[in-house]
């Protein structure tokens, strides 16, 4: 059984469109988050989601708009598309502050 | 100075051998650490936490040095399988988990 699963793998775009990626885990988990890793490999936190309240929201862009239907799924909607949004999306999720996060298989996003 | 500093790497090193790395944080307040695994396209993988008394899994030992502010992993008897990109993590603060650029591995046959 897959622990934290991510739709789509991959996502090709256009430059001005809008996608979401949706997150889900089924580790009864309360805490959800999303990270980019870019092509330097850096994998940055975006945002932190506990029991469906935003934790954190690291100086993100507002095209960037996390939704927490419940603590289950974490999805991320992104409005008008950049070059520089081209990455690899990760969603984790943990128990509490545990520090323990177990990431889904990414998200490939590529914006032409 | 950088929140988390590793070296990149490769460390390039044969079978059997054993490995160190460190990771060089700045912020004196965190409390938690962590070591995680990347395979090449893969997500990234808790290896193991990071204790203050320092701790051991296996193969595998993590420690703390909070006076000089890094954590140190590692790796005995290389196996081909280690090969991967090390990831040190620190707790910047609730929720919000700081990872450094990773250090890669090739172990070789």
């Amino acid at each position: 059984d897959t622990a934290v699963s991510q739709t789509p793998k991959y996502l090709v775009t256009q430059m001005g469109n809008d996608k979401s990626i949706k997150c889900e885990q089924n580790l009864g988990h309360d805490t959800m988050y999303w990270y980019k890793q870019d092509s330097k490999k850096f994998l940055k936190i975006m945002f932190s989601y506990n029991n469906k309240e935003l934790i954190i929201n690291e100086t993100v862009p507002n095209r960037f708009s996390p939704k927490s239907p419940d603590k289950a799924h974490l999805n991320l909607h992104i409005n008008s598309l950049e070059l520089g949004d081209s990455a690899v999306y990760f969603c984790a999720s943990s128990l509490g502050t545990s520090g323990t996060q177990y990431f889904g298989p990414g998200t490939r996003l590529l914006v032409l | 100075r950088k929140e988390v500093e590793q070296d990149p790497g490769p460390f390039n090193v044969p079978e059997g051998a054993t490995v160190a790395f460190n990771c060089t944080y700045s912020n004196s307040a965190s409390q938690s650490f962590f070591w995680y695994r990347q395979d090449c396209r893969k997500e990234p993988k808790l290896l193991m936490s990071v204790y203050s008394s320092g701790n051991e899994d296996g193969r595998f030992t993590a420690q703390l040095n909070r006076a000089s502010q890094y954590i140190s992993l590692l790796i005995r008897d290389s196996k081909l399988s280690d090969s991967a990109t090390y990831l040190c993590v620190f707790e910047e603060g609730t929720y919000k988990y700081i990872f450094g650029t990773g250090t890669r591995l090739k172990v070789l046959a």
